[in-house]
Formats: C-alpha cells, sequence, structure tokens
C-alpha cells in the first residue's frame, strides 16, 4: 500500500511560472524524497530532507517539510518545458527504513 | 561513473512463461532494491538486498517472486508462471549503503504478459 499522497494529480503552468505540488504521508518519518520520472521510466533523485529539517534548496527547487502535519512540498521556480514530468515523494519510514514509500505522483506540464 | 542499469528494458511473455530481470547496480554500492511500478502508480517495494543477503523481502507479492543477489553485486528478479497482473515496469535501484542512502535508480524494464 501506499503512504503517500500527492496533490494535485496533475498541475499544467506556463513557462516562468512557479509551480506547487504537496504531499501528505500517514506515518512517522526518518526522511522524505522527492523524484522525478519522465516518459514512465527511470525516477531521477531531487532532494532528501531528513525528519529533523524544515527546509531545503537545491537550484530552483524548494522543498519544506512539517511533521506535526504529516507533509511536504515542492516548489519548482521559474519553470521551463524540460520540468515537464511526474513528480514522486517517497518516505522512508523509522521501521522500514531502508525503502520507500511512494505516492501516486503528480503530473507536471510547462506549457511553452 | 556508469548509473544503474538493467536488461532486458523490454521483456514480452506469454501466460505462464518463466521470466529473468536483470540489475546491475553502481558500482560499490552495497544497497540494491526491486520496485514495481504500475500505469499510473508510484514505485511499489519488492525486496531490499544489503551485501549478497535479502534484509526486507516483505514486498514480494507471492511466492512466484524470487531476487537473488550471490556476490553482493548484480541481481536478478524471478518470476515464475507469468500472470497478466505482473505486467509492469519493474525498477531497481542501489545505493552506498545504510544509513538512510540516497536510492538511485535504473531505468527500469517494462514486462508485459499476454
Amino acid at each position: 500500500s501506499q503512504q503517500g499522497e500527492e496533490d494535485p494529480q496533475a498541475l499544467s503552468i506556463q513557462e516562468g511560472e512557479n509551480a506547487t505540488m504537496n504531499c501528505s504521508y500517514k506515518t512517522s518519518i526518518n526522511n522524505l524524497q522527492w523524484y522525478r520520472q519522465n516518459s514512465g521510466r527511470g525516477l531521477v533523485h531531487l532532494i532528501l530532507i531528513r525528519s529533523n529539517e524544515r527546509e531545503k534548496h537545491s537550484g530552483r527547487l524548494r522543498v519544506t517539510l512539517d511533521t506535526s502535519k504529516k507533509s511536504s512540498s515542492l516548489l519548482i521556480t521559474a519553470s521551463r518545458a524540460a520540468d515537464t514530468a511526474s513528480y514522486f515523494c517517497a518516505t522512508a519510514t523509522i521501521q522500514g527504513a531502508q525503502k520507500l514509500v511512494f505516492g501516486q505522483g503528480t503530473r507536471l506540464t510547462i506549457n511553452p | 561513473g556508469a548509473g544503474v542499469s538493467q536488461t532486458p528494458s523490454n521483456k514480452v511473455t506469454e501466460k505462464g512463461k518463466y521470466v529473468e530481470l536483470r540489475c546491475d547496480p553502481i558500482s560499490g554500492h552495497t544497497a540494491l532494491y526491486w520496485y514495481r511500478q504500475s500505469l499510473g502508480q508510484g514505485p511499489e517495494f519488492l525486496i531490499y538486498f544489503q551485501g549478497t543477503g535479502a534484509a526486507d523481502d516483505s514486498g514480494l507479492p507471492n511466492d512466484r517472486f524470487f531476487a537473488v543477489r550471490p556476490e553482493g553485486s548484480v541481481s536478478t528478479l524471478k518470476i515464475q508462471r507469468t500472470e497478466r497482473g505482473d505486467s509492469a515496469v519493474y525498477l531497481c535501484a542501489s545505493s552506498p549503503g545504510p544509513p538512510l542512502d540516497t536510492q538511485y535508480f535504473g531505468p527500469g524494464t517494462r514486462l508485459t504478459v499476454l
């Protein structure tokens, strides 16, 4: 079963706008990771945030984590057509720390 | 260096047949993971190896699925008596090892059972 839920399931914006995706999860985590997937194949790791962290940045990406609400958000600033992909959050729970539990993903489309 | 590689990239088989899917992890990575992704869904965990041993196989759906990693590097996922419901993309990932490292994914093998 999947622990996380991404919101929205699909998002379509204009190039240059910011995109925000949210992830909620159910059980306590050790860390939360965001991945990007193009064309339903390999996943590319974007960022990892640990349970004792609240915010992390990587280039145009900003991730926040609120463990009290069991939620995370991924912000992509100044979006580009190449950002079009599916984005997944994945949690490493305290009990099963070595396996990732993925949500169903957000399909992001950047319109030129 | 080279990333995680998986072969074949696509596999079409008939119901009831046996298939093997191969994963070559990043050199030096001690941890290896298998996931399965159905259309429109996120990946689901199958099994995790630390070295040669399966440290967590709780995600294997039934005893038709088996995986090995005899020398602590390459891994093979084996599916017996395939069923149409086994059709999915099978993803392999590796990481340098605990604790809680980033997992690096391969391109996947798309399995289609007719």
